[in-house]
């Protein structure tokens, strides 16, 4: 079975400090992780997946086998980051089936 | 980038009636597309996949005679809820997957139900 884990569901920083989004996940196989951002009233889109290995919009997130984790940081948050985030797996036997962790709400304050 | 919409975006019925929501990809041929479930403040839950030609396979715990699924083409998926309740009430969402190589899923907008 697979499982993905966000263990915050909301996190307030202020402008301008750094940001970490924790996402755990638990899977047998390879998996493919990835994050998703929900601007308020839009659609949710992918922000990034770990093959790609991008930095988009200052985000990164690096998948750590080890620890099962695959948490999104940015070091300097701004105030259009304030969004829903879903960290999300796609096991590799699952054809594109998407396992969504919980959601954390960012807020980034001024 | 790849687009899919939903038809329609907002739709009060009473209850006891059918709605159907429709979902299709503009620009890419979705050979599989995935129907989500979400509630407010909460994470979207997987109902179930569709695949183009064939029978959905539904999560545990979707009833598959209430909420009627059909991928008549790679370009459109339906999701009919039958006899809907309040508690069907929700916003539904659908994705449609981009292949078997690039697995990322490209999302509609999403349908809010609303049952009186």
């Amino acid at each position: 079975a697979q499982r993905v884990t966000q263990p915050e569901k909301l996190l307030s920083v202020f402008k301008g400090a750094p940001v970490e989004l924790k996402c755990n996940y638990s899977y047998s196989g390879s998996p493919e992780l990835f994050w998703y951002v929900q601007y308020s009233r839009q659609r949710l889109q992918l922000l990034l997946r770990h093959i790609s290995r991008e930095s988009i919009k200052g985000f990164t997130a690096d998948l750590n086998k080890g620890e099962t984790s695959f948490h999104l940081k940015k070091p300097f948050a701004q105030e259009e980051d304030s969004a829903m985030y879903y960290c999300a797996l796609s096991g590799r036997n699952a054809g594109n089936m998407l396992t969504f962790g919980g959601g954390t709400r960012l807020m980034v304050k001024p | 980038g790849a687009v899919v919409s939903q038809h329609p975006s907002w739709v009060i019925c009473k209850s006891g009636t059918s709605v159907k929501i429709e979902c299709r990809s503009l620009d890419f041929q979705a050979t599989t597309m995935f129907w989500y479930r979400q509630f407010p403040k909460q994470s979207l839950m997987l109902m179930a996949t569709s695949n183009e030609g064939s029978k959905a396979t539904y999560e545990q715990g979707v009833e598959k005679d209430k909420f009627l699924i059909n991928h008549a083409s790679l370009t459109l998926s339906t999701l009919t809820v039958t006899s809907a309740h309040p508690e069907d009430s929700s916003f539904y969402i659908c994705s449609a997957g981009a292949g078997e190589i690039n697995r990322e899923q490209f999302f509609g907008p999403g349908t809010r139900l609303t049952v009186l």
